[in-house]
């Protein structure tokens, strides 16, 4: 039930397109959802995150939609770029318990943009 | 100061020996993290203090692993005996604090290599 499935595992996208990439979860209990992008040899970093309470929250070019009835959530890059090639890491995290500020983590999708 | 960093940055060792991985948090983050990070997998949650308490043990993979925290800062986490498996990125993170859901910084990692 802690479970976070990520997929794909890899995306390859041309300069300038969309880059999508999806999770679900199973534990109700989450309410925090972040995204993590990781470059080779550096730990993730914080990309951007919603919580349940709205249905998207966009920053720039990153776009999270959320789908709290369908325990699903996804990371919309527009307008890709070759600097966006990535390993991405979805997350999610639930307040309270012995369990706070403790995530949950996706499988990684790595992200190759194409010049 | 800076980023939250680890060290070494590299460490191979040979089976049955023990090792000891260091995480200085960002200044004045009362919230430190250990995961790890096993090659083509997600961020794996080991253990999370607050201050220098641990609350939350549930992902240590044995009881070979422990970790410690002293004077709210620098944590180690040992691994005694090891062997192959335990071969993986080792990431540390800090949060400013655990009230809600608080952005996590990451460390570079060690990459550990038990031979």
């Amino acid at each position: 039930q802690q479970q976070v499935k990520q997929s794909p595992q890899s995306l390859i996208v041309q300069k300038g397109g969309i880059s999508i990439i999806n999770c679900a979860y199973e534990n109700t209990a989450f309410d925090y959802f972040p995204w993590y992008q990781q470059f080779p040899g550096k730990g993730p970093a914080l990309l951007i995150a919603i919580r349940p309470d709205v249905s998207e929250k966009k920053e720039g070019r990153f776009t999270i939609s959320f789908n709290k009835s369908a325990k699903q959530f996804s990371l919309h890059i527009m307008d890709s770029q070759p600097g966006d090639s990535a390993t991405y890491f979805c997350a999610a995290g639930a307040a309270g318990g012995t369990s706070y500020g403790k995530l949950t983590f996706g499988q990684g999708t790595i992200l190759t943009v194409h010049p | 100061g800076a980023g939250v960093s680890q060290s070494p940055s590299n460490k191979v060792t040979e089976k049955g020996k023990d090792v000891e991985l260091r995480c200085d948090p960002i200044s004045g983050h009362t919230a430190l993290y250990w995961y790890r990070q096993s090659l083509g997998q997600g961020l794996e949650f080991l253990i999370y203090f607050q201050g220098n308490s641990a609350p939350d043990k549930s992902g240590l993979p044995s009881d070979r692993f422990s970790a410690e925290r002293t004077g709210g800062s620098v944590s180690t986490l040992t691994i005694q005996r090891t062997q192959q498996e335990d071969s993986a990125v080792y990431l540390c993170a800090s949060s400013f604090r655990t009230g809600g859901h608080n952005e996590q910084f990451f460390g570079p990692g060690t990459r550990l290599t038990v031979l």
